[in-house]
């Protein structure tokens, strides 16, 4: 079982339309999930930072974390075709947990269609 | 994503050749972590390091590629002796503290090996 897993899509969405992306993870240890966007031949920019569970919102962007099901959610309101890009779920147990390296799901890659 | 500077952005080598990637942190970060980005493939953790130290290198191939991030001047990785399975978008991504604080990532350097 891969650490982190995310459907790779293409997901495709008409614009306005509510998207829903998804990680689901295995290892307990991690406490620490972040969301990035990356368009094509740049680098991730950080979305949204999440510590443990429960849930962020910021803008049009809403992170949702349960740990009791080791599943994380980024939900974002009112799409826009800016919004095409591929979403990076990532996450980290840090210094506590014994490792400080961002383990990250695959992506999906989402398409906003006006 | 500007804070993190990378150069080259992009780089061609020949099999056999040497390739280094400089990565300059953000104002005021002193953790640096490398990642590798194959086509089609997850963002993999190559190396964490703290100014003259490595902390974690438990991504990096055994053979070939180093990284330093010295008491002054820009972190490197090195590869040496190139092979086509190389080719591949190097990240590099700086934070203040460890995951316990959000990390920022460059545009990448885009190596080719031909």
């Amino acid at each position: 079982q891969k650490e982190v897993e995310q459907d790779p899509g293409p997901l495709s969405v008409p614009e306005g339309a509510i998207v829903s992306l998804n990680c689901t993870y295995s290892n307990s240890a991690f406490q620490y999930f972040m969301w990035y966007r990356q368009y094509s031949r740049k680098g991730p920019e950080l979305l949204m930072y999440t510590y443990s569970s429960g849930n962020k919102e910021d803008g049009r962007f809403t992170a949702q974390v349960d740990k009791s099901s080791k599943y994380i959610s980024l939900f974002i309101r009112d799409s826009q075709p800016s919004d095409s890009a591929t979403y990076l779920c990532a996450m980290s147990a840090g210094s506590q947990g014994g490792s400080e390296k961002l383990v990250f799901g695959k992506g999906t890659k989402l398409t906003v269609n006006p | 994503n500007a804070g993190v500077m990378q150069n080259p952005r992009h780089l061609v080598r020949r099999r056999g050749q040497e390739a280094r990637l400089r990565c300059s942190p953000m104002k005021g970060h002193s953790h640096v972590y490398w990642y590798r980005q194959l086509p089609e493939e997850g963002l993999k953790f190559m190396v964490y390091l703290q100014k003259e130290n490595i902390i974690d290198e438990s991504g990096m191939p055994k053979e070939r590629f180093s990284a330093e991030f010295p008491k002054e001047g820009p972190s490197i990785l090195r590869i040496q002796q190139v092979v086509r399975g190389d080719s591949a978008a190097y990240f590099c991504a700086s934070s203040l503290v460890g995951t316990g604080n959000t990390i920022y990532f460059g545009e990448g350097s885009w190596l080719t090996v031909v």
